[in-house]
């Protein structure tokens, strides 16, 4: 199906964990991006790229890594995972960017780090 | 740097009477502006944007917004709003140009009653 798609949906993971998220979009959109959703704070960006093998910092990087092998492809491992991980993660794309074009967001992915 | 903020966490409408939603900004010059839906347990969509020209612009679903420059602000309204309108509206701001990343609000939680 042509979007944007996340999985898993749902995770259920331990401290100490890692974890990876996948993202995967069907647009051949240059920039994809990951956000996490927490009450209090609307949507913050963790990272983002801008091209395969281009990516950059976003407003709280730390604790996560990514990685754009292919342009469609743009996972998003927890390398430890920790409480304050716990959080709605979604993945979005756009044609241009950072912030010039509309953005498309995938349904999200549910995390609970016990 | 930019910032956004929604004024109102939540807001309780009754079907078929008008909404607004507030939204300020701040930006050095004329930003590019959005407003994105997001209905429970699904990702955000587009509801409409504003980069340059006419400040009343027209979205789906029979949203409108109007960009006030002397104000800094992007309300949007509908003028009889619909159950199906239930949803957390957020509010975004980006640059027109350069590297500024899309920063996006808390968000208003919209509730219909009948």
């Amino acid at each position: 199906d042509a979007g944007i798609t996340q999985s898993p949906r749902y995770k259920i993971t331990e401290t100490g964990r890692q974890v990876t998220l996948m993202c995967h979009q069907t647009w051949s959109h240059s920039y994809m991006f990951w956000y996490r959703q927490d009450l209090g704070h609307g949507l913050r960006l963790i990272y983002y790229s801008a091209a395969a093998d281009i990516t950059d910092k976003g407003e709280v990087p730390d604790g996560y890594v990514v990685s754009r092998s292919k342009t469609e492809n743009f996972p998003l491992t927890l390398e430890s995972a920790t409480r304050s991980q716990t959080s709605v993660y979604f993945c979005a794309s756009s044609e241009r960017g950072p912030s010039q074009e509309t953005q498309y967001f995938g349904p999200g992915t549910r995390l609970l780090v016990l | 740097a930019q910032s956004v903020t929604q004024p109102d966490i939540h807001i309780t409408v009754s079907e078929g009477a008008s909404l607004e939603l507030r939204c300020n900004y701040s930006y050095g010059a004329t930003p590019y502006l959005f407003w994105y839906v997001q209905s429970p347990g699904q990702g955000l969509q587009l509801l409409l944007k504003y980069f340059s020209g006419d400040t009343l612009v027209q979205g789906i679903k029979g949203f409108e917004a109007e960009f006030k420059r002397s104000q800094s602000s992007f309300n949007l309204r509908k003028p009889s709003v619909h159950w199906s309108d239930a949803a957390e509206y957020f509010c975004a701001v980006g640059a027109p140009f350069g590297n500024e990343k899309l920063t996006f609000g808390t968000g208003t939680r919209l509730t219909i009653i009948p």
